[in-house]
């Protein structure tokens, strides 16, 4: 259980394109989707916490025009960067939390999206 | 916001053992722990939520000390299979998480 989908897997897109990125959770309902940028050999660097039905809540330093997020049903959070540049280029991964009992809860991760930008 | 790991990188012998620490300026609600393989997507591991808390399976187990301010993962007896980055990661007042800075392990023949 708790399997989260993420698609594409890899995208390729010229500058000053947008480019969608979804994440599905498949078996579980997700009022909180999270979505994450990582550089290579760094630690995935929170971007905005996604939230159903309301607004997503940016990190200090994330663009939210650039960067824009939906979460229109429990099931499914978006990630569109919207006039992509070089240096948006990276792997950006959603996560979902699941929960079990009061102790035993986690976070399950899409299998991120490798974003190039020529 | 962000926890501190140690080491950065260790490179191990196959059945040696690996201490990977985590370290928080302030009081963490709950410590999780991640490995993530290079071009995937992190795996959880295990969560600690008590100060003084000890959890693990196989041979890989972690503690989280009574302050709540450091946690440890012990690897022991290491595989191939254990190579990879781990990440510990931490829960953020409005509900966010947060990963560590993570430490790169090699395990080799």
């Amino acid at each position: 259980g708790a399997v989260v989908s993420q698609h594409p897997s890899r995208v390729i897109c010229k500058s000053g394109t947008s480019v969608k990125i979804e994440c599905r959770s498949l078996d579980f309902q997700a009022t909180t989707m999270f979505w994450y940028r990582q550089f290579p050999k760094k630690s995935l660097m929170l971007m905005a916490t996604s939230n159903e039905g309301s607004k997503a809540t940016y990190e200090q330093g994330v663009e939210k025009d650039k960067f824009l997020i939906n979460h229109a049903s429990l099931t499914l959070s978006t990630l569109t960067v919207t006039s992509a540049h070089p240096e948006d280029s990276s792997f950006y991964i959603c996560s979902a939390s699941w929960f079990r009992a009061a102790a035993n809860y986690g976070y399950t991760f899409g299998s991120g999206t490798r974003l190039t930008v020529v | 916001q962000q926890p501190v790991q140690s080491p950065q990188a260790v490179i191990l012998r196959e059945g040696e053992d690996a201490v990977i620490n985590c370290s928080s300026s302030k009081a963490l609600y709950s410590v999780h722990w991640y490995r993530q393989k290079h071009g995937e997507a992190p795996v959880f591991l295990m969560i600690l939520l008590k100060g003084g808390e000890q959890k693990g399976h196989d041979k890989i187990s972690a503690s989280f000390n009574e302050k709540k301010q450091q946690s440890s993962l012990y690897l022991t007896a290491s595989q191939l299979s254990y190579s990879g980055t781990y990440f510990c990661g931490t829960e953020g007042k409005g509900n966010q998480f947060y990963f560590g800075t993570g430490t790169s392990l090699t395990v080799i023949p």
